[in-house]
């Protein structure tokens, strides 16, 4: 396997229920992204882990929980959503967070919140 | 303040011609990077072309070339010879050196190729 993976590609969950976003890099890279992409609205970055480091939390809030564990994988985890959280979620990994490497994006999990 | 602006919404353009995307940015840093991405409708984002702020020349890459200018601070993508995978969402993105690991995505442009 290549570049960036999402799983799952598709969630639908209610408001109570707890799930995972799991994102996979191949590539090496030492830092990685979660974006939110609501229609009609710039991609807005979510957290940044440099070296499996938190170094950004851009005002998440607390229902959604992100996890590193090593610079290959990374987590989010969703508990108590709300629709307006119903959204595509996009994994990146970069070389290193402070250089000017592109991003490397995974296809996204598309999430509906009923 | 908007960091990027992408003014197009949405772009139609025929098959085999060339099309210029808009991206204007605003940093007060002088050392920065600049991107850009294409968006299929299956989600994906594919970076596309990369220009550093102290580059002298424009980036290339195939079919896709970068008008950078500096002192206007725009970086607008030129897709030559269109062809009809080229239909997607375009993103145009920059990197500060601030510290932060943040990069910055502009509203993004559709662009739609005619046969």
């Amino acid at each position: 396997e290549t570049g960036v993976t999402q799983t799952p590609r598709h969630l639908v969950m209610g408001m109570t229920n707890k799930k995972s976003l799991k994102c996979e890099q191949h590539l090496g890279h030492n830092a990685m992204y979660w974006y939110k992409q609501s229609a009609k609205k710039p991609l807005e970055l979510m957290f940044v882990y440099n070296f499996k480091e938190q170094t950004e939390n851009n005002s998440v809030p607390s229902r959604f929980s992100p996890e590193c564990p090593n610079s290959s994988h990374l987590f989010l985890h969703l508990h108590t959503l709300q629709p307006e959280d119903s959204a595509l979620y996009l994994c990146a990994s970069s070389q290193a967070a402070g250089s000017y490497q592109p991003q490397h994006f995974g296809d996204g999990t598309r999430l509906s919140i009923l | 303040a908007q960091k990027i602006t992408q003014t197009q919404p949405g772009m139609f353009v025929q098959e085999k011609e060339a099309v210029t995307l808009d991206c204007t940015y605003d940093t007060s840093d002088p050392s920065y990077g600049l991107f850009w991405y294409k968006q299929p409708s299956s989600g994906e984002m594919i970076f596309l072309i990369y220009q550093g702020s102290y580059d002298q020349q424009n980036a290339t890459e195939g079919r896709y070339s970068l008008n950078f200018q500096k002192a206007r601070k725009s970086a607008n993508l030129v897709i030559s010879a269109s062809q009809l995978g080229d239909s997607a969402m375009y993103f145009c993105a920059m990197r500060e050196s601030t510290g932060t690991y943040k990069y910055i995505f502009g509203t993004g442009t559709r662009l739609k190729v005619l046969a």
